[in-house]
């Protein structure tokens, strides 16, 4: 597809459960970004990857959270032992070299029962 | 360390009037400053962009201004439909590195 693609779109997952949400960038797009919404609040940076080295992983908010990139293309990011705080929806987004704007997914909406 | 703040949290405009979002930022070096806007159960889709080499850039209804010396980015919407009852995001960022959003503001528009 010619946009952003991420799946699944819902995930109920019980607490303790790993889970795995995968992001598909538009092609040929070098920069990735995963970013996460709870409810009523604002975008939380995640991870940011160049390719496929994360230059910036800061906004990741526990060791349970992991994300890699292969080929510069697909991302995957995984949640271990999931807690309700983790209950979100997770938003990737990519961009080019040749021009910086960003373009999102419609989301993973992630419950923690 | 918030380096991109929107202040308001909500805006309520009356349709056909004009909307005015607005953004501050604390970080000189961004040279690249971008609106989205989320509905919900959507992800974010991008309105606007402007380069710190302008101060203005218009796209129809949308016009984004960038005040450097005050760090200031702002967003009009004219005239305002009920339509673009949204989250609106500023989003800034410097070459290469991650892009930073605000907290975002809710507009209403009221028919």
């Amino acid at each position: 597809g010619a946009g952003v693609s991420q799946s699944p779109s819902n995930k109920v997952t019980e607490k303790g459960k790993d889970v795995e949400l995968r992001c598909d960038p538009i092609s040929g797009h070098t920069a990735l970004y995963w970013y996460r919404q709870s409810l009523g609040q604002g975008l939380e940076f995640l991870i940011y990857f160049q390719g496929n080295s994360a230059p910036d992983k800061s906004g990741l908010p526990s060791d349970r959270f992991s994300a890699e990139r292969t080929g510069g293309s697909v991302s995957t990011l995984t949640i271990q032992r999931t807690q309700q705080e983790d209950s979100a929806v997770y938003l990737c987004a990519s961009s080019s070299r040749a021009h910086p704007t960003a373009f999102f997914g419609q989301g993973t909406r992630l419950t923690v029962v | 360390d918030q380096q991109v703040k929107q202040n308001s949290p909500s805006l309520s405009v009356q349709e056909g009037r004009i909307s005015i979002l607005n953004c501050d930022y604390t970080n000189s070096m961004f040279d690249y400053f971008l609106w989205y806007k989320k509905y919900p159960a959507e992800g974010p889709t991008f309105l606007i962009s402007i380069s710190s080499i302008k101060d203005k850039n218009e796209d129809g209804r949308f016009t984004v201004f960038l005040n450097k010396s005050a760090k200031h980015l702002s967003l009009h919407i004219v005239p305002s439909q009920p339509g673009d009852s949204a989250v609106y995001f500023c989003a800034a960022l410097r070459g290469g590195n991650k892009l930073v959003f605000g907290a975002g503001t809710i507009l209403r528009v009221k028919s």
